[in-house]
C-alpha cells in the first residue's frame, strides 16, 4: 500500500538557519502531496501542497517540490524563525477511502 | 467562515467509562474523517463518512469504538469501556469531497485530548 517515510527528529536549529526535512513516498499513481504543520497546542494546518509532478508548493517561506523521479517531497526553508517551531507532517491521500497517510512527523525547534 | 470544531477539547475519564467525542465539520463539506494521534502510533486513520454513511469501519481499533454522522453534518465518535491505551488526541477533518481518488484538502479541527486513568 501507499506509504510516507519522513525523517524523524527532533531537529534543533538556530534562527535564520536553513531547514530541510526529507520526505519520500510510495504510491500507486501520482497523488497530491501535502505538508501539514502542527503548532504547539493546536490542530493540523495545511502548510503547502503539490498536485502533480514537478509542481512546487510554497507558503510562509517554505517550499517543497514534487519529484516523481526520486519519489520525494522535501520541505525547505531558507531562514527559519522561532515561530516556525512546530511538528511537520508529510502526507498523501493514499488510503482506500481517501484518507491521508502521514509520515511520523518531525519536531522542529528553533532557538533564538 | 468557521472551521472544523471539536468538543470537548480535553476529556479525562476513568478506565471502563464510556466517552463521546463530537465533531462539527465545515458547512457544505460532505466528507468527514476521524484520525487518532498517539505517541506510539503517530497519526492513524479511524473512519470516513461520505454524507451519513461510513462504507468501511475496519479502521476502528476495536468493537468498543463506534461512530455516526447525522444530517450530513455533526459526527460523534463513541468509545465504550475505555482503556488506558485509548488515551490519545482524536482529530476530525472534513473536506468538500472525499473517498478514494479524491485529492481535496482536508481541514482539521483542534482535536480532543482523551486521557484514560
Amino acid at each position: 500500500g501507499d506509504s510516507v517515510t519522513q525523517m524523524e527528529g527532533p531537529v534543533t536549529l538556530s534562527e535564520e538557519a536553513f531547514l530541510t526535512i526529507n520526505c519520500t513516498y510510495t504510491a500507486t499513481g501520482y497523488p497530491s502531496l501535502f505538508w501539514y504543520v502542527q503548532y504547539p497546542g493546536e490542530g493540523l494546518q495545511l502548510l503547502l501542497k503539490a498536485t502533480k509532478a514537478d509542481d512546487k508548493g510554497s507558503n510562509k517561506g517554505f517550499e517543497a517540490t514534487y519529484r516523481k523521479e526520486t519519489t520525494s517531497f522535501h520541505l525547505e526553508k531558507g531562514s527559519v524563525q522561532v515561530s516556525d517551531s512546530a511538528v511537520y507532517f508529510c502526507a498523501l491521500p493514499g488510503g482506500s477511502q481517501g484518507n491521508l497517510i502521514f509520515g511520523k512527523g518531525t519536531k522542529l525547534s528553533v532557538k533564538p | 467562515g468557521a472551521g472544523v470544531s471539536q468538543s470537548p477539547s480535553n476529556k479525562v475519564t476513568e478506565k471502563g467509562k464510556d466517552v463521546e467525542l463530537r465533531c462539527d465539520p465545515i458547512s457544505g463539506h460532505t466528507a468527514l474523517y476521524w484520525y487518532r494521534q498517539s505517541l506510539g502510533q503517530g497519526l492513524e486513520f479511524l473512519i470516513y463518512f461520505q454524507g451519513n454513511s461510513a462504507p468501511d469501519k475496519s479502521g476502528l481499533p476495536s468493537d468498543r469504538f463506534s461512530a455516526e454522522r447525522t444530517g450530513g453534518s455533526v459526527s460523534t465518535l463513541t468509545i465504550q469501556r475505555t482503556q488506558q491505551e485509548d488515551s490519545a488526541v482524536y482529530l476530525c477533518a472534513s473536506s468538500y469531497v472525499g473517498g478514494a481518488g479524491s485529492y481535496n484538502e482536508q481541514f482539521f479541527g483542534p482535536g480532543t485530548r482523551l486521557t484514560v486513568l
